[in-house]
């Protein structure tokens, strides 16, 4: 079935480090989300991407939609202990479902 | 804004034993979507609703899950009856089409674990 490829899996870094992690696919998409998820919640969506090429902040997070329409990243400035989450991209297919498909997520831990 | 509200936000059950949950989208977002989250793995979509017609159930097991959404409103997933393997978080969402794209706003889900 469909699949996102995000990377990478998990991330342990220094508070204050900037945090890059990216999704891949093999087929177009004409969205991309970016979502983080605490435990216990639901994910909450941080960033919506709705042309190729386009860079979009939202405070220190910022996202592209990749030119190619099959990726996506996101990178965290200065990272923060509560960044602590798992952060999930989503594609949104380009048919009239407009079904979101997920990466498996990328851990990120913040060391004070 | 209220958000997607879901209940009850835990359940514990035997196997064979049957349960509902249920959602209330955002006011207004004619669109809801149940998705399964197992453990390690990012949410994966049950079924779509779009106000009370289905439009994408292709990954729902039809033979034990089932779901509905009278009035184009609240929404019940039910399982009957519940596997080991149904122990995972439901996660209801709704959305607001906006310009042809659909962001999904996600309630706390409900974490069910089968014994």
């Amino acid at each position: 079935g469909q699949q996102l490829n995000q990377s990478p899996q998990s991330m342990f870094i220094q508070e204050g480090e900037d945090v890059s992690m990216n999704c891949t696919s093999s087929s177009i998409f004409n969205t991309w989300l970016w979502y983080k998820q605490d435990p216990g919640e639901g994910p909450v969506l941080l960033i919506a991407l709705y042309k190729a090429g386009e860079l979009t902040s939202n405070g220190r997070l910022t996202a592209q939609f990749g030119i190619t329409r099959k990726d996506s990243f996101l990178n965290i400035s200065a990272s923060i202990p509560s960044d602590v989450g798992i952060y999930f991209c989503a594609g949104q297919k380009m048919d009239s479902s407009y079904k979101l498909i997920f990466g498996s997520g990328t851990r990120l831990l913040v060391r004070p | 804004e209220a958000g997607v509200a879901q209940s009850p936000r835990y359940k514990i059950i035997e196997k064979r034993q049957s349960v509902a949950f249920w959602c209330n989208p955002i006011s207004g977002h004619a669109t809801l979507y149940w998705y399964q989250q197992i453990l390690g793995q990012g949410p994966k979509l049950l079924i779509q609703f779009q106000n009370n017609g289905v439009v994408d159930d292709s990954q729902l097991p039809k033979d034990r899950f089932s779901a509905e959404r009278l009035k184009g409103v609240d929404s019940t997933l039910k399982i009957q009856p519940a596997k080991l393997e149904d122990s995972a978080v439901y996660l209801c969402a709704s959305s607001l089409e906006v310009s042809l794209h659909y962001e999904q706003y996600f309630g706390p889900g409900t974490r069910l674990t089968v014994t």
